[in-house]
């Protein structure tokens, strides 16, 4: 299957600091990615999604001033948390879509994610 | 409001045996069906997709899917303790090009030795 990566794993800040996730198609050209958020024991929570040359679209609940997000190449997405909280660690995880198969086919593909914890 | 419904289990299955996930969505316009594996701290993996009414074979891997009843499943043949985990199905309705996923909460797998 096609290959997502993301950087950095894990981090951990101090409250206050902002944090850049970024989200990379290795493989594919992804003009739609997505980012999510999951606390532990938790079914994943879609937060944005991010499409290549345009704004994000947030999920309701979620402050698009606080969790910034750009997709300025086919194959890049970043997440800046930023001013993060302790209220925000949990684990992030972006997503691409390839559409390579075409139509019914196209499939969202996921990174590792990143645990971020705020001290 | 598309939702996708699964039993969170957890499911439990002796090594060797068969393990059946089922999954139920609310959207008729939903179109294709993924099913996704996630360990304990990592992220979700591509287990397969559906789209066709019927049965769809990968390896060990069996995808259902009946669009009347709205119903999709997996089966596991040959558990293995290694399948261990949390299953997720997701029901994709690309309306507009949106090409989100509706995640069920999962089902957790447990297969024992």
């Amino acid at each position: 299957g096609a290959v997502v990566s993301q950087h950095p794993s894990w981090v951990i800040c101090k409250s206050g600091t902002s944090v850049k996730i970024e989200c990379r198609s290795l493989d594919f050209q992804a003009t739609t990615m997505f980012w999510y958020r999951q606390f532990p024991k938790q079914s994943l929570m879609l937060m944005a999604t991010s499409n290549e040359g345009s704004k994000a679209t947030y999920e309701q609940g979620v402050e698009k001033d606080k969790f910034l997000i750009n997709h300025a190449s086919l194959t890049l997405s970043t997440l800046t948390v930023t001013s993060a909280h302790p209220e925000d660690s949990s684990f992030y995880i972006c997503s691409a879509i390839d559409r390579s198969g075409g139509g019914l086919q196209d499939t969202q593909y996921f990174g590792p994610g990143t645990r971020l914890t705020v001290l | 409001q598309k939702e996708v419904e699964q039993n969170s289990g957890p499911l439990s299955v002796p090594e060797g045996a068969i393990a059946s996930l089922n999954c139920t969505y609310s959207d008729r316009g939903s179109q294709s069906f993924f099913w996704y594996r996630q360990y304990s701290g990592k992220s979700p993996e591509l287990i397969m997709f559906i789209y066709s009414n019927g049965d769809k074979e990968d390896g060990r891997f069996t995808a259902q899917l009946n669009k009347a009843s709205q119903y999709v499943s997996l089966l596991i043949r040959d558990s293995q303790p290694s399948d261990s985990a949390t299953y997720l199905c997701a029901a994709e309705h690309a309306g507009a090009g949106s090409y989100q996923l509706t995640f069920g909460k999962g089902t957790k797998l447990s297969v024992i030795p």
